[in-house]
C-alpha cells in the first residue's frame, strides 16, 4: 500500500497571504495524485487532479505541483472560504486508493 | 448537474450488516467511463476508501476491508449500494459514495460525491 503523507498536520496563515501544502508518497506515483478541500459538514470537493489540472469550477489562486513521490497544493492569495482540511489522495496504484491524513488550514 | 445520495439506517447493530444506497441522479450510471466509490470518514479523521463497482458489475475492494465488503449496481434504478457485514464500532463513520471519471490508468478524480451519511454502530 502507498502511504501518503502530508505537512504540516495544521497550517496558520493571514487572509490575503499565500499558503503551501505538502504531500509526499512512499512511492513514486507519477502524476496520478488529486488534491481535495473539505469544510466542516460537507464532502471532499476535488480542487486538483493529475497533479496540476485544475478541476471544473476551481479559481486560478489554487495550484499544483510536483511529480514522483512530492506535490505541492498552493493557494495564492487565502480567502475567507480557503480555510478548511485539505486532502491528497494517489490514484496511480489503482485500483487501490488512498488518501493522506489531511492538513487543516486555519486563519492566523 | 450530477447529483448523488446516500440513504440507508444511522444506526446498526453490533455484528449486523450495514446497508447503503446511493442514486445518482442527473446523468446514468451505466455510462462508460465513471466508476462508482464509497469512501468512509471515522468522526474527526482523515478519509478511507472503501471500494468501487463499474456499472458492468466489476468491483474492487480495499484489502483492509475485503472479507466484509459487498458493493453491487443497480442500473435499472441507478443506484448502487454498500454492505458491511459484522459491524463494530470501529465501522462508526460518516459514509460518502462518490464517482470517478477514468479511462484506463487515465483518471479525473472523484469529481461528484453525496453528503455523506453517519452511521453508527452501537447495540
Amino acid at each position: 500500500e502507498i502511504v501518503m503523507t502530508q505537512s504540516p498536520a495544521t497550517l496558520s496563515v493571514s487572509p490575503g497571504e499565500r499558503a503551501t501544502l505538502s504531500c509526499r508518497a512512499s512511492q513514486s506515483v507519477s502524476s496520478n495524485l488529486a488534491w481535495y478541500q473539505q469544510k466542516p459538514g460537507q464532502a471532499p470537493r476535488l480542487l486538483i487532479y493529475g497533479a496540476s489540472t485544475r478541476a471544473t469550477g476551481i479559481p486560478a489562486r489554487f495550484s499544483g505541483s510536483g511529480s514522483g513521490t512530492e506535490f505541492t497544493l498552493t493557494i495564492s492569495s487565502l480567502q475567507s472560504e480557503d480555510f478548511a482540511v485539505y486532502y491528497c489522495q494517489q490514484y496511480n496504484n489503482w485500483p487501490l486508493y488512498t488518501f493522506g491524513q489531511g492538513t487543516k488550514l486555519e486563519i492566523k | 448537474q450530477v447529483q448523488l445520495q446516500e440513504s440507508g439506517p444511522g444506526l446498526v447493530k453490533p455484528s449486523q450488516t450495514l446497508s447503503l444506497t446511493c442514486t445518482v441522479s442527473g446523468g446514468s450510471i451505466s455510462s462508460g467511463g465513471y466508476y462508482w466509490s464509497w469512501i468512509r470518514q471515522h468522526p474527526g479523521k482523515g478519509l478511507e476508501w472503501i471500494g468501487y463497482i463499474y456499472y458492468s458489475g466489476s468491483t474492487y475492494y480495499n484489502p483492509s476491508l475485503k472479507s466484509r465488503v459487498t458493493i453491487s449496481v443497480d442500473t435499472s434504478k441507478n443506484q448502487f449500494s454498500l454492505k458491511l457485514s459484522s459491524v463494530t464500532a470501529a465501522d462508526t463513520a460518516v459514509y460518502y459514495c462518490a464517482r470517478e471519471e477514468r479511462y484506463y490508468y487515465d483518471s479525473s478524480g472523484l469529481d461528484y460525491w453525496g453528503q455523506g451519511t453517519l452511521v453508527t454502530v452501537s447495540s
